[in-house]
Order: C-alpha cells, then structure tokens, then sequence
C-alpha cells in the first residue's frame, strides 16, 4: 500500500498567488480529510469528505480557501490568492468508515507565502 | 464540543526508561475514541494506538500502552524502555461518534526529548 500521497512537498509562493495542494486517499478509504499545522493553533481540521461528498467545512478559514474532490482518488485544496499567514504545514489523512479507524496521513506540504 | 488537553508541552526520559504522556478530554458523549500519534522530526504523523470509551481494558501495542481512566476523562501514554528513536511530538486525538462525525480533534501535543 503506497499510503496517502501528498504534492508537493514544499511550496513557496509570493503574497496574492494561487496554490493548489495534492492528495491521493488510500485506495478503499470513505474519508478524506485536510488538516492544517501551526505551531500557535496546532492542528485544526479544514474540510473533510465522504464518498467525494464535502461533509463538514467549518474550519476552512475563509472564502480564499477551496476544496474539492472530484473522484475517489484525488483532493484539492485551493487558495486563492494566498497570504502570508496562510503559512503552515497542510495534511491530507484518509480512513475507512468504521469508527475506530485511525486516520491514515499523508507527508503534509509546508506552505510559505512570502 | 470536544476539547483535548495535554498539559506538558515537553518531557525528557532517560534512554531505557519509561514515561507517561498525560491527555485528558471534554465530552457529553458516551461513545468515542481516542488516538495517539507520534510526530518525528520528519514531520509525517504515525498512528500508535486506539482506545474505545467501551473497551474493558486498557490498550497496548508493543511498547506502548494507554492508562484509560474513564471517570477522569484521561488517557494516558505510556512508552515503556524508552528508545533515541522515541524522541518526537506526541498528539493525543478524539473522535465522537454521537455527532456523526469522524474527524478526529487533537490537542497541543507533547515533545518528547530521550536523554542517553
């Protein structure tokens, strides 16, 4: 199992750009979620899907940010136009269904805006 | 809303010893989960270990263990014969199931340092 892929890596990107983050779901999973890491809020929860379908997007910051995913083995997250304080690590974790399921995460983008 | 706490932002463990990760948690929820990551250097988030609110006994796997306390609301980790390579953030995480959502929330984390 390759687990969850993330792309790329690392973005670096100037105030007022566009960014798009990558994920490929471990095959089989129901869920995927976006996370977002920083060291003052730690991780919060952006968006997370069932079946393709967006369930909850309460914690995405603002209408800068977009997801989608359009079939079950592939998630965007947008932004745009990005801002510095958008810098952060993002994860994409998938899981199946059944509640004790961990969270599988991918290697997460570390996203600076300059 | 569910709230996860870990009141030690960093620990340090002599190499070969045991230590204990505190995470105490917040919910009106009888059925729920807790997780347990572990968050090297290299930043991707490795799963340890579960605990279910209706599991009888306290979960192990290898080196680590939970010490649930349910009236408490805590669970926490315990590393047993600690190892360099232990040396990492810890995150404590809990889903809710009565709420029909599967996100897990995490708390703050714990860094834990292993002295040889």
């Amino acid at each position: 199992d390759a687990g969850v892929i993330q792309s790329p890596r690392h973005e670096v990107t100037e105030m007022g750009q566009e960014v798009t983050l990558r994920c490929k779901p471990i095959s089989g999973h129901d869920y995927l979620f976006w996370y977002r890491q920083t060291m003052m809020r730690g991780l919060e929860l952006l968006i997370y899907f069932n079946n393709n379908v967006p369930i909850d997007d309460s914690g995405m910051p603002e209408d800068r940010f977009s997801a989608k995913m359009p079939n079950a083995s592939f998630s965007t997250l947008k932004i745009q136009p990005s801002e510095p304080r958008d810098s952060a690590v993002y994860f994409c974790a998938s899981s199946f269904i059944v509640g004790n399921s961990p969270l599988h995460f991918g290697n997460g983008t570390r996203l600076t805006v300059t | 809303a569910q709230k996860i706490t870990q009141t030690q932002p960093g620990m340090f463990v002599q190499e070969k010893e045991a230590v204990t990760l505190d995470c105490t948690y917040d919910t009106s929820d009888q059925s729920y989960g807790l997780f347990w990551y572990k968050q090297p250097s290299s930043g991707e988030m490795i799963f340890l270990i579960y605990q279910g609110s209706y599991d009888e006994q306290n979960a192990t796997e290898g080196r680590y263990s939970l010490n649930f306390q349910k009236a408490r609301k805590s669970t926490n980790l315990v590393i047993s014969a600690s190892q360099l390579g232990d040396s990492a953030m810890y995150f404590c995480a809990m889903r809710v199931w009565g709420a029909g959502s599967y996100q897990l929330t995490f708390g703050k984390g714990t860094k834990l340092s292993v002295i040889p």
